[in-house]
């Protein structure tokens, strides 16, 4: 078990919708990795957040977005769903802004779109 | 634009053997290079990193071997079990812009005969 928690574990949603994807982080870290692992791109990255401020952002698409909160948790919002969403989206945290040269990921959150 | 590339895609290994998967990169700005495992339905975990100024580390039955001049590293398990019949994902961490994120190969998929 790394720490890192993500809820929900599996969402099942049509297309058009709107979803929420929830990150806690271990604790006492403060840095915050998003990515997205599908069959066809792998492992991408997508957003990071240190303590609250966006610090870097991959290819997330702009129906994408994400905030972390005081209490470090944070969500990631995917709006106008298409088909092509359907993926792993996982969560990874971090002491550093730099990562601390260790990223831990949570279980992740299975998002099937039909 | 992959910018770790690894290999093989898959790897099928007799109990004892020795596993070895291998990845290059492209950019020199990368600075830490962590492998991480990969079970079904599971997120990745951190098994063994390396930092460009080192050429091999150890932990147990797993070995980074890093060829800097080459841009080369790759991850060697030793006497290889059936529990290590995983994924396993090499990755590179960007300096500067891409601070903190990760950059991931395609992944193995290890299987271990009994």
């Amino acid at each position: 078990d790394s720490g890192v928690t993500q809820t929900p574990k599996h969402l099942i949603t049509a297309t058009g919708q709107r979803v929420t994807l929830r990150c806690s982080p271990r604790s006492g870290d403060l840095s915050v990795y998003w990515y997205q692992q599908s069959l066809d791109q792998g492992l991408q990255f997508l957003i990071q957040y240190y303590n609250g401020e966006e610090r870097a952002k991959g290819n997330i698409l702009e129906r994408f977005s994400a905030q972390q909160f005081p209490d470090l948790h944070s969500e990631l919002n995917l709006s106008s769903l298409e088909l092509g969403d359907s993926a792993l989206y996982f969560c990874a945290s971090s002491v550093a802004p730099q990562g601390g040269y260790e990223q831990y990921f949570g279980p992740g959150t299975r998002l099937t779109v039909t | 634009q992959q910018q770790v590339k690894q290999s093989p895609q898959s790897l099928i290994v007799q109990k004892g053997g020795i596993s070895i998967i291998n990845c290059a990169y492209e950019n020199t700005a990368f600075d830490y290079f962590p492998w991480y495992q990969q079970f079904p339905g599971k997120g990745p975990a951190l098994l063994i990193a390396i930092r460009p100024d080192v050429s091999e580390k150890k932990e147990g039955r797993f070995t980074i071997s890093f060829n800097k001049s080459a841009k080369q590293f790759s991850l060697h398990i030793m006497d290889s079990q059936p529990g290590d019949s995983a994924t396993y994902f090499c990755a590179a961490r960007g300096r500067g812009s891409t601070l903190g994120r990760l950059y991931f190969g395609r992944g193995t998929q290890l299987t271990v005969w009994p």
